[in-house]
């Protein structure tokens, strides 16, 4: 079974502080990705990367960064928070083929006081 | 612009009854559109696949079509249970070498007793 998992569910921070989210999959794969995910407006892409150390934005880049040392870690950054950043953030992986599946990990319910 | 649409917004139906949910996509090159089941709190979950050559697709009580010439899905739900009851959204796969999935909104489906 393919496992991603999410570093927290739930998580509060202030505004200006800055926020670590961190995703780790276990199947190996080469693309992972960040999304959010806000009533109404479905999932838009932040960034995903298809390697280690690569990454490319996505939709909405602005106001994250992301970090991907390890194949199996991909890390989304918020510089600075900001209340526009409350949302769910969705971490996903997927092989590199046609057919690609993306498994999604939990989500982390991030609010931004 | 690549964009996928989806219909009813949500749906209310009782425990037992069928539900047709709705997809029209306008996304070039099409590869194959999924169906993701996300129950609240949790990540989305692949329930099917289908690519530019296949019409139907089941799993257990979950049927989607496809119509390539329309360019329209639908899922259709069958006997419906409480589990059911979730966000079902439609996601389209880009024929080519980037990571573009197009999502949809998603369809809130609220089964009751």
């Amino acid at each position: 079974d393919v496992k991603v998992t999410q570093s927290s569910r739930y998580l509060v921070k202030r505004t200006g502080e800055k926020v670590f989210l961190e995703c780790v999959q276990d199947m190996d794969h080469e693309n992972m990705f960040w999304y959010r995910q806000d009533p109404g407006l479905g999932l838009r892409l932040i960034y995903f990367s298809y390697d280690v150390k690569m990454k490319e934005k996505g939709d909405i880049p602005e106001g994250y960064s992301v970090s991907r040392e390890k194949k199996e870690r991909f890390s989304l950054i918020l510089e600075s928070a900001s209340t526009n950043q409350t949302s769910m953030y969705l971490c996903a992986s997927s092989l590199v083929s046609l057919r690609r599946e993306q498994f999604f990990g939990p989500g982390t319910r991030l609010t931004v006081l | 612009k690549n964009q996928v649409e989806q219909s009813p917004q949500s749906l209310i139906i009782l425990e037992g009854k069928n539900c047709t949910l709705q997809c029209n996509y306008t996304v070039s090159p099409f590869s194959n559109l999924r169906w993701y089941k996300q129950d609240t709190g949790r990540g989305p979950v692949s329930l099917t696949i289908m690519t530019f050559s296949e019409n139907t697709k089941s799993n257990g009580r979950y049927t989607a079509t496809l119509d390539a010439d329309t360019k329209q899905s639908s899922l259709h739900i069958t006997a419906s249970q409480l589990s059911d009851s979730a966000s079902y959204i439609c996601v389209v796969t880009l024929e080519n070498y980037g990571q573009n999935f197009v999502f949809g909104p998603g369809t809130r489906l609220s089964v009751l007793p």
